[in-house]
């Protein structure tokens, strides 16, 4: 049974282009969410999707937006990069009721230049 | 809002010591709490979670944290530490009214010298 996967591993951008980061959740799991986490802090949650809707959201720019598709596999995509965006986003998945364990995956760390 | 304290950024430890790691958290409204450990270059992973009912909560690799409602903390705690325990834990809460977002605090990295 495949846990979480994300891709890419790695990714490099330069100030004002935009990415896209994918999220595979754990086989069963219908809800996928997105945190940021900075070099040395804890993660921040971004958002949370569930039934291809934005649930919850953080305090965090419409610069940063997300997307739920039909087999519950996600994507966040951040515009106009800027400098501090550079950290590892972290997605994770868990059943519809969010008391039920999240698991996480690996990240996607982005480095902005 | 809801917010996470862990008071010490930084905990060495020697093998087969016990250790403590400390979180307070602060918030309105009854909440769930977790512990996640997060080893370097790797996504997290859950040690234990209180959802309610006993206040004293065992989870995976030998760890244990207590829920005090009245001091507002849940501290993690290990009778004796591995060097394969050196990792980054965090402590987060979600409020029950709320329980899609949860909010993580600082981080403890544990050092388990040899």
């Amino acid at each position: 049974d495949a846990g979480v996967t994300q891709s890419p591993t790695h990714l490099i951008k330069t100030r004002g282009q935009q990415v896209t980061l994918r999220c595979s959740p754990k086989s069963g799991h219908d809800t996928v969410s997105w945190y940021q986490q900075a070099l040395g802090q804890g993660p921040q949650f971004i958002f949370q999707y569930y039934e291809e809707e934005e649930r919850q959201r953080g305090n965090f720019p419409d610069r940063f937006s997300g997307h739920q598709f039909p087999n519950y596999s996600s994507e966040l995509n951040v515009n106009a990069l800027l400098l501090g965006d550079s950290a590892l986003y972290l997605c994770a998945s868990s059943l519809k009721r969010f008391t039920d364990t999240q698991y996480f995956g690996p990240g996607t760390r982005l480095t902005v230049l | 809002a809801q917010s996470v304290t862990q008071l010490d950024s930084q905990v060495p430890v020697f093998e087969e010591a016990p250790v403590e790691l400390r979180c307070n958290y602060s918030s309105s409204v009854s909440v769930y709490l977790f512990w996640y450990v997060q080893y370097p270059n790797q996504g997290l992973q859950l040690l234990l979670k209180y959802l309610s009912g006993s206040t004293l909560v065992k989870g995976i690799n030998g760890f244990e944290a207590e829920f005090n409602k009245s001091q507002t903390s849940f501290h993690l705690r290990k009778p004796s530490v591995h060097i394969s325990d050196t990792a980054e834990y965090f402590c987060a809460v979600s409020e029950k009214t709320s329980y899609d977002k949860v909010i993580f605090g600082p981080g403890t990295s544990l050092s388990v010298i040899p």
